[in-house]
């Protein structure tokens, strides 16, 4: 089946300029995650969606930050006026539900010139 | 605060050579483990996890790997290093909350033919 994809793949941006990423979930998952991935901080954790509840955004870095899940399916995450230390990669992870299994998509690569 | 460490950054071994990638974690309670793989450019894989039962969790591409609560750790072997294994390497754990993960800094593995 399919996995986890997200889209752009890719995205070079203009410092300020806002940035949206999108995540589409494997279907029937109900938790989807948003992680980054820089090389300087490895691997943190930015936000979790758990179906209708609130989502824990106690890993989002800044106000610049938001995230929303639409209709329990796909996921965007915004980057308001982005900042050069934003460059990174961006990974989204799906699962049935902590403490589940998250299986990762490709990620995008985001890069503030 | 629960921790993930990964003492090797960087670990070169020759092909047909045995592995063995090091994880500790520091947890209150039996954690949950994982242990995920990233190739260049690619999102993370899952390798093998650990809930409960037998401490020694198979996984795939012929990876195993061991929790031995004394020692805090959850290691990752293989026998025989395959060129293709070359990647980097990810252990997590629940990060305080089981809705989101905890990962080590990675270690890279360079196989040599």
């Amino acid at each position: 089946g399919a996995g986890v994809s997200q889209s752009p793949s890719n995205k070079v941006t203009e410092k300020g300029k806002d940035v949206e990423l999108r995540c589409d979930p494997i279907s029937g998952h109900t938790a989807l995650y948003w992680y980054r991935q820089s090389l300087g901080q490895g691997l943190e954790f930015l936000i979790y969606f758990q179906g209708n509840s609130a989502p824990d955004k106690s890993g989002l870095p800044s106000d610049r930050f938001s995230a929303e899940r639409t209709g329990g399916s796909v996921s965007t995450l915004t980057i308001q006026r982005t900042q050069q230390e934003d460059s990174a990669v961006y990974l989204c992870a799906s699962s049935f539900g902590p403490p589940e299994t998250q299986y990762f998509g490709p990620g995008t690569r985001l890069l503030v010139l | 605060a629960q921790s993930v460490t990964q003492p090797d950054i960087h670990i070169t071994v020759s092909e047909g050579a045995s592995l063995e990638l090091r994880c500790n974690y520091s947890y209150g309670a039996t954690p949950y483990l994982f242990w995920y793989v990233q190739s260049p450019g690619q999102g993370l894989q899952l390798l093998l996890k650990y809930f409960s039962g037998d401490t020694l969790v198979q996984g795939i591409k012929g990876f195993e790997a061991e929790f031995k609560r004394s020692q805090s750790s959850f290691n990752l072997r293989k026998p025989s290093v395959h060129w293709s294994d070359a990647a980097e390497y990810f252990c997590a754990a629940p990060g305080g909350t089981a809705s989101k993960l905890t990962f080590g800094t990675g270690t890279r593995l360079q196989v040599t033919l």
